[in-house]
Parts: structure tokens; sequence; C-alpha cells
């Protein structure tokens, strides 16, 4: 099974700050990955899809990057309304393996 | 608008069965591939079981295989998820998904396990 391993499991930043989440896989998965959004008692929202793309409706605020084993989330210009949980996932091959969460609070 | 609409959720004794239904509009169902992810309480997101457009193929996590089976009508638009000899930890939110890439989830269905 292919882990994903995603830093840090929680982070605090500032109105405005610039923040980086990043998630590891256990081996090479090209650039099949997911990030998503939940807010507590929420279903989960899709922000990203094969890495890099904006799916359709989520502000340009949130950007992916990478490909192979080390991809990024990052979010700028940070409001309240962002502070959530954040997952990756990767769709490479089964089982489709989420990280551990990362739960970003805004000053 | 795409709309994913889980039911059949409940309260079931351990060793006991569910069948959870995922109502799908919006869109041409037959196209996409679906999933089912759950959500124990208080923790992560765990990925459940994938079927493909024709049901041809189909994987699950390795703690529900030969328990839990996934199915699809695309006559009815409706995706499935039997769910047998369910386990205290099987108790979580379960919700359905969208296509590999997980575009777009329902609101989920709460399933709980305890005697």
């Amino acid at each position: 099974d292919i882990q994903m391993t995603q830093s840090p499991s929680s982070l605090s930043a500032s109105v405005g700050d610039r923040v980086t989440i990043t998630c590891r896989a256990s081996q090479g998965i090209s650039n099949d990955v997911a990030w998503f959004q939940q807010k507590p008692g929420k279903a989960p929202k899709s922000l990203i899809y094969a890495a890099s793309s904006l799916q359709s409706g989520v502000p340009s605020k949130f950007s992916g990057s990478g490909s192979g084993t080390d991809f990024t989330l990052t979010i700028s210009s940070l409001q309240p309304e962002d502070s959530a949980t954040y997952y990756c996932q990767q769709y490479n091959s089964s089982p489709y393996t989420f990280g551990q969460g990362t739960k970003l609070e805004t000053k | 608008e795409v709309q994913l609409v889980e039911s059949g959720g409940g309260l079931v004794q351990p060793g006991g069965s569910l069948r959870l239904s995922c109502a799908a509009s919006g869109f041409t169902f037959s196209s996409y591939s679906m999933n089912w992810v759950r959500q124990a309480p208080g923790k992560g997101l765990e990925w459940v079981s994938y079927i493909s457009t024709g049901s041809g193929n189909i994987y699950y996590t390795d703690s529900v295989k030969g328990r839990f089976t996934i199915s699809r009508d695309n006559a009815r638009n409706s995706l499935y998820l039997q769910m047998n000899s369910l386990r205290a930890e099987d108790t979580a939110v379960y919700y359905c998904a969208r296509r590999s890439g997980h575009d777009y989830w329902g609101q989920g269905t709460l399933v709980t396990v305890s005697s």
C-alpha cells in the first residue's frame, strides 16, 4: 500500500499569511493527488486534483504542486474562514490512501 | 448541479448488516466511477471502496474485504454499499464521492455499530 505522510499535523498562522502543507508518498504516484478541506461537521470539499489543477469554483488562493513523491498545498492570503482540516489523497493505486490531516488555525 | 445524497445509516448491533445508498443527480452517473469513504468519530478520512463505471473494476480497503460489497445501478443513478458482519470499528460517517479524484461528496450518513 502507498503511504501518504502529511505534515505538519497542526498549524497556526495569522490572517494574511501564506501557509504550505506537504504530503510525501511512499512511492512514485505521478500526479495522482487530490487535496481536500473539511470543516467541523461538514463533508470534505475538493480543492485540487491532479496535484495542481484547481477544482471549479475554488478560489485561486489555493494552489497545489508536485509530482512523483512530494506534493504541496499552498494557501495564500490566509483568512479566518480558511480554518479547517486539510487532507491529501493519492488515487494512483488501490487502496486510495489519505494523509493524516493538517488542522489549520487562523489567528 | 451535482448532488450526492446518502441514506441507510443507523444503529446496528455487532454482527449485523446495513445497506447504504447514494442517490446521484445533476450529472451522467453512468460515466463516472464512484467511491465510498468513511470517517470515524474524531478521526481522519479513510477510503473504503471504488467501483468503475460499468462495475468491471472494484476495489476495497483490506479491513472490509469479504464483509462489504459495493455495487451500482446506472439506470437508477444509484450507488450502494452492502455492509455485513459489522464491527464496532466500522462506526463512522460514510460518504459517497464521485470519480477517482473525489471531486464531489455527499453529506454523509452515520453508521453506529453498538450493542
